[in-house]
């Protein structure tokens, strides 16, 4: 399959738990895109990057949100000390560019904060 | 800041019917594009429109880009129930193509058998 896969696919954790999801991309692609959705709406834009740069991170994302794509392949997104308004469904994507190209999705890591 | 808006935010309709979703942007956008959520899953990609008053069709969908570049539509004829899901438009805004995707909220579809 040469698709975006994520990791884990359901994460249950207690409040004030740190989690991390993996993403990869499909390998050719040097944009990857992080997106929240919750119930009924939209992908709200996290973060992404190009190559391994991250080039944009959402003015709405605490401090306890960091994404990383150290050799510009694979990328993880970590959150500290999570809280109960965390539960989402986290949405990876990557890109061969910018906006004139196509975004491809992962199937997601939906996570739930007890 | 640049939005993206989407009407309606919900539509049912009688297998048959047919559907329209309405795009509108706050600026002037490079492209568009558009995609589905299907219930359970993840959006998957439809159709990029880039130039002003572009009409595409996809068999029973027809998508328009307006001649402004600001607003888009895509309609559905003869709905089925395969056509249940949400739809998303997406566009880049300003000039370039390196810029990222602004999201609208989606048009969820449900369709009666």
């Amino acid at each position: 399959d040469t698709g975006v896969s994520q990791d884990p696919r359901h994460k249950i954790t207690k409040r004030g738990q740190n989690v991390t999801f993996r993403c990869d991309p499909i390998s050719e692609h040097n944009r990857l895109y992080w997106y929240r959705q919750t119930l009924g709406q939209g992908p709200e834009f996290l973060t992404y990057f190009q190559n391994e740069a991250q080039l944009e991170k959402s003015r709405l994302l605490s401090d306890r949100f960091s994404a990383e794509r150290p050799k510009g392949s694979f990328s993880t997104l970590e959150i500290q000390r999570t809280e109960q308004g965390d539960s989402a469904m986290y949405l990876c994507a990557s890109s061969l560019g910018g906006g004139a190209y196509e975004q491809y999705f992962g199937p997601g890591t939906r996570l739930t904060v007890t | 800041g640049q939005q993206v808006m989407q009407i309606p935010q919900y539509q049912h309709v009688q297998e048959g019917e047919d559907f329209t979703t309405y795009c509108n942007s706050s600026t002037t956008l490079s492209n568009i594009q558009w995609y589905k959520q299907r219930p359970g899953g993840h959006p998957v990609f439809l159709i990029q429109l880039v130039k002003s008053g572009e009409v595409k069709k996809q068999k029973r969908l027809t998508f328009q880009f307006g001649e402004a570049k600001k607003n888009s539509s895509l309609h559905i004829t003869a709905t089925q129930t395969t056509d249940v899901g949400t739809y998303f438009c997406a566009g880049s805004p300003g000039a370039g193509n390196n810029r990222k995707l602004i999201w609208g909220l989606g048009t969820s579809l449900a369709v009666n058998p």
